[in-house]
């Protein structure tokens, strides 16, 4: 079947501007996580959801990031009044359940003007 | 939090040599994960191993997870294994990534 999806795969946009990056998990898995990686480091844990619930956005770095996953399949990650900061690789990443072997989507790479 | 360390940062090998990357973590974990991120940013999923040994082709893996440590083989390495090798633990339901090895093999 389909692997995990993301949309756009490039991003560019000027600072201040409100971006969404869209993430389409594995079909039938209920956990979906986000993802950052910025240039030579390892992926950052941001938020999580299991179901439409977001169960932990501890990683989310402050309130101008916000994600959704209203019916519990495709998710949004929404950045407001975006920052040169924010430039970065954003990840998806689904599994079939807390815990269980997670697979990542292609990424969208963001660009801030 | 839990600390996730790879050695070693770099690795140039010659095609065909052997190799071995380390992970060390620093508190229980409920599963562990080695992935390899290609040229074009993609992560790869090589293995899921909590504990024990998997091998998959020329790729082996080994968890003790009552020491801590996961150890990645590569063997007869070819150039298409070149880019980072990542090892992430999962731990209260996020995975926590090292900051990988990065492996350049030469022709």
């Amino acid at each position: 079947g389909a692997g995990v999806s993301q949309t756009p795969s490039n991003k560019v946009t000027e600072k201040g501007k409100y971006v969404e990056l869209r993430c389409d998990p594995i079909s039938g898995h209920t956990a979906l996580y986000w993802y950052r990686q910025s240039l030579g480091q390892g992926p950052e844990f941001l938020i999580y959801f299991q179901g439409t619930g977001a169960a932990d956005d501890s990683g989310l770095p402050n309130d101008r990031f916000f994600a959704v996953r209203p019916e519990g399949s495709v998710s949004t990650l929404k950045i407001q009044r975006t920052e040169r900061g924010d430039s970065a690789v954003y990840l998806c990443a689904s599994s079939s359940g807390p815990g269980n072997e997670q697979y990542f989507g292609p990424g969208t790479r963001l660009t801030v003007t | 939090g839990i600390q996730v360390e790879q050695s070693p940062p770099d690795l140039i090998l010659q095609e065909g040599a052997n190799s071995t990357l380390r992970c060390n973590f620093s508190d229980s974990v409920n599963n562990l994960q080695w992935f390899h991120q290609n040229p074009w940013g993609q992560l790869i999923n090589l293995f899921y191993i909590p504990s024990g040994t998997k091998q998959n082709g020329r790729l082996s893996a080994t968890t003790v997870a009552t020491e801590r440590y996961s150890l990645l083989y590569i063997s007869s390495s070819q150039t298409t294994d070149s880019g980072v090798y990542f090892c992430a633990v999962n731990r209260d339901d996020k995975i926590i990534f090292g900051k990988g090895t990065r492996l350049h093999i030469l022709p």
